[in-house]
């Protein structure tokens, strides 16, 4: 069974500075890996997914993210962000042959002007 | 890209009564549908998946006979929430995938249950 911890339950961060969101997961074997946003009284969408191939991943919104086999680690970034970037990101794993997904605790994202 | 129609977006009954959720793929086939309960401030965590025209599978703790589900077509499941109680308020959210590889899940809008 696969588990991820997102290391950070709040983030506050001023609009136009650059955010970093942590997940780390563990998995006896290989994993896809998603990050999804959820905004207020709304269902979850896709920003962007690690598959395979290049570990930097761009997704939408000027999300991307980076995938780091040897730390366990798929981290979120964004180099400027806006009000509307606020909301709640999750991080999600699933393993290669099952396509139940694990998601970890999500992080709280406040941007202030 | 795919879209998740999930209805209604809000539900507020009395105590004892059903209530039924739809959710629909609507540009695409979904060979796998799950379900999902949202508590305040809180992650997913996943009631069920269902499989066009088999039964669902229910998580360990999740009580089948309380939440059915009907996965009736390619595109439709339902999940009805039997004789509700307060208890069983919360958010509850679907998704949708088709086949393939790594295929993300796409998650519809949510329904907000409230039982009086």
């Amino acid at each position: 069974a696969q588990s991820v911890t997102q290391l950070d339950s709040q983030v506050p961060v001023f609009e136009e500075a650059p955010v970093e969101l942590r997940c780390n997961y563990s998995s006896s074997v290989s994993v896809y890996l998603f990050w999804y946003v959820q905004y207020p009284n709304q269902g979850l969408q896709l920003l962007l997914k690690y598959l395979s191939g290049s570990t930097l991943v761009k997704g939408i919104n000027g999300f991307e993210a980076e995938f780091n086999k040897s730390q366990t680690s798929f981290h979120l970034r964004k180099p400027s962000v806006h009000i509307s970037d606020t909301a709640e990101y999750f991080c999600a794993v699933s393993e290669l042959d099952d396509y139940k997904l694990s998601f970890g605790a999500g992080t709280t994202v406040t941007v202030r002007a | 890209g795919a879209v998740v129609s999930q209805h209604p977006s809000r539900v507020i009954c009395k105590s004892g009564t059903s209530v039924k959720i739809e959710c629909r793929s609507l540009d695409f086939q979904a060979t796998t549908m799950f379900w999902y309960r949202q508590f305040p401030k809180q992650s997913l965590m996943l009631m069920a998946t269902s499989n066009e025209g088999s039964k669902a599978t229910y998580e360990q703790g999740v009580e089948k006979d309380k939440f059915l589900i009907n996965h009736a077509s390619l595109t439709l499941s339902t999940l009805t929430v039997t004789s509700a109680h307060p208890e069983d308020s919360s958010f509850y959210i679907c998704s949708a995938r088709f086949g393939g590889d790594g295929q993300p899940q796409h998650f519809g809008d949510g329904t907000r249950l409230s039982i009086l």
